[in-house]
C-alpha cells in the first residue's frame, strides 16, 4: 500500500524555518518525481516545489523561491522541504505529493495526509 | 504565470448530468487532472491524461478537452460527489505546475 507520512508542521514565528519531512513506504521512491503543494486554510491548492527522481533537478513556486528548499533521500525513503524566513501568507496544510508522468504531464497520484504550518507572532 | 479559471460554485440535482470546466490558455498544449476533496481530506486524483480514472473511481467521472478547455462530467451525480473539484494542468510559461481556483459542487 502507498503511504506518504507528512510530519513537522507545528506553529513558528515570522521569520522562522521549519522542515517538513515526507516518509514513503509501499513503493520505490526513487523511480518518481515529487511535490509539494499548500492549502492555506479556507482557499484553494497551490503548488510550490517538486523534485526530479535523482535530487538534481528542483522547482518552486516563485511565491517561496529562495525561502524554501525542496531535497530528497532515496535511500531513507524520504522528501524534505526546508521553509526559512517564514511569513504569516505561508501559514497553510502542506501536502506531499506523488507525480507519475503522463505524456509529460505529473499528475498527482497519490497525497500525503497533509501537515499544518502556522506562522505567527 | 498561465491561470486556470474555474466557476466556483456548481450544482446538480441528484441523479443528474454536470459539467465541470476549467479555462487556460495552456491547456491547448498540456493535459489536465482533476482532483476531488472533501473537507477534511487530502484530494484525491479523479481524471488525467486524455481520460483516465485511476482505480476504484466510479466511471460516471469522466474527462474531456476541447481548444483552451477542459471539463469534468458526473453522469448520474450522487450525494457522496459533494466537494470541491479542482483541475491542474501545466503552466506554459515556466514549465511548472499550476491550479484552477476550484469549483464548489453541491448535490440537491
Amino acid at each position: 500500500e502507498v503511504q506518504l507520512v507528512v510530519s513537522g508542521g507545528d506553529l513558528v514565528q515570522p521569520g522562522g524555518s521549519l522542515r517538513l519531512s515526507c516518509a514513503a513506504s509501499g513503493f520505490t521512491l526513487s523511480n518518481y518525481w515529487m511535490h509539494w503543494v499548500r492549502q492555506a486554510p479556507g482557499k484553494g491548492l497551490v503548488w510550490v516545489s517538486r523534485i526530479n527522481t535523482g535530487g538534481t533537478v528542483t522547482n518552486y513556486a516563485d511565491s517561496v523561491r529562495g525561502r524554501f528548499t525542496i531535497s530528497r533521500d532515496n535511500a531513507e525513503n524520504t522528501v524534505f522541504l526546508q521553509m526559512s524566513s517564514l511569513r504569516a501568507e505561508d501559514t497553510a496544510v502542506y501536502y506531499c505529493v506523488r507525480s507519475p508522468q503522463y505524456r509529460g504531464d505529473h499528475y498527482f497520484d497519490y497525497w500525503g495526509q497533509g501537515t499544518l504550518v502556522t506562522v505567527s507572532s | 504565470s498561465s491561470e486556470l479559471t474555474q466557476d466556483p460554485t456548481v450544482s446538480v440535482a441528484l441523479g443528474q448530468t454536470v459539467r465541470i470546466t476549467c479555462q487556460g490558455d495552456s491547456l491547448r498544449s498540456y493535459y489536465a487532472s482533476w482532483y476531488q476533496q472533501k473537507p477534511g481530506q487530502a484530494p484525491l486524483l479523479v481524471i488525467y491524461g486524455k481520460n483516465y480514472r485511476p482505480s476504484g473511481i466510479p466511471d460516471r467521472f469522466s474527462g474531456s478537452s476541447s481548444g483552451n478547455t477542459v471539463s469534468l462530467t458526473i453522469t448520474g451525480a450522487q450525494a457522496e460527489d459533494e466537494a470541491d473539484y479542482y483541475c491542474k494542468s501545466r503552466d506554459s510559461s515556466d514549465n511548472h505546475v499550476v491550479f484552477g481556483g476550484g469549483t464548489r459542487l453541491t448535490v440537491l
